[in-house]
């Protein structure tokens, strides 16, 4: 079965430090892999994914993420957060065959003092 | 467009009362997927349905849960008796498709309390 970790229960920053969110997961074969987030609330909605070709994936709000096969991870980045960042962010799963599952990591809060 | 809609927002209930939760995908989409959010478990997927068929209801944690999708837009989450262990938030979502690398649509959860 596929599990997700994410490194950090909660991360604090003040704006404009770099951001760096830690996703690994446990998996053999061919996935797919996503980050969530859900702002204060709000409900949770795709930041970005990646299932094939270049492992760098850039999504919205200057998020990016690179999947590094060979450490199992998927970390997500941004080289300078603002408040509006503050939120929670959820790593996430699927693997490329057999039944549909979309297996969440347990999710990191990101406080952002301005 | 909407979104996916669930209600209600909040439901507070006593323990062994019968709780119904309720979902309407986005318009279109044929995939739809109840959700169970806890601090110690994270998000866990408790059943799937494609074209309004359930796909996999492993995740579902007792008999005392049961779902339904009784039409296109339309899906019901029970559990009874409920139990102070049930509290949670709960959140469905809809996807266009049920593929691997398919984007979720997630509505804005059921808060629930069982005291």
């Amino acid at each position: 079965a596929q599990s997700v970790s994410q490194h950090n229960h909660h991360v604090i920053l003040s704006e404009a430090a770099s951001l760096e969110l830690g996703c690994n997961y446990s998996y053999g074969g061919t996935v797919n892999l996503f980050w969530y987030v859900q702002y204060p609330g709000q409900h949770l909605q795709l930041l970005l994914k990646y299932f094939s070709g270049d492992p760098l994936v850039k999504g919205i709000k200057g998020f990016e993420a690179e999947f590094i096969k060979s450490k199992f991870s998927f970390n997500l980045r941004k080289p300078s957060v603002q408040w509006s960042d503050t939120a929670e962010y959820f790593c996430a799963v699927s693997s490329g065959a057999g039944s549909y599952q979309l297996t969440f990591g347990k999710g990191t809060k990101l406080s952002v003092i301005p | 467009d909407a979104g996916v809609i669930q209600s209600p927002r909040h439901e507070v209930t006593e323990m062994g009362q019968e709780v119904t939760l309720r979902c309407k995908p986005i318009s279109g989409h044929n995939s739809l997927f109840w959700y169970r959010q806890t601090m110690m478990r994270g998000l866990e997927l408790l059943i799937y349905f494609n074209n309004n068929v359930p796909i996999d209801d492993s995740g579902m944690p007792e008999d005392r849960f049961s779902a339904k999708m009784p039409n296109a837009s339309f899906s019901t989450l029970k559990i009874q008796p409920s139990e102070p262990r049930d509290s949670a938030v709960y959140f469905c979502a809809s996807s266009l498709h049920l593929r691997t690398n398919e984007k979720l649509f997630f509505g804005s959860g059921t808060q629930l309390s069982v005291l």
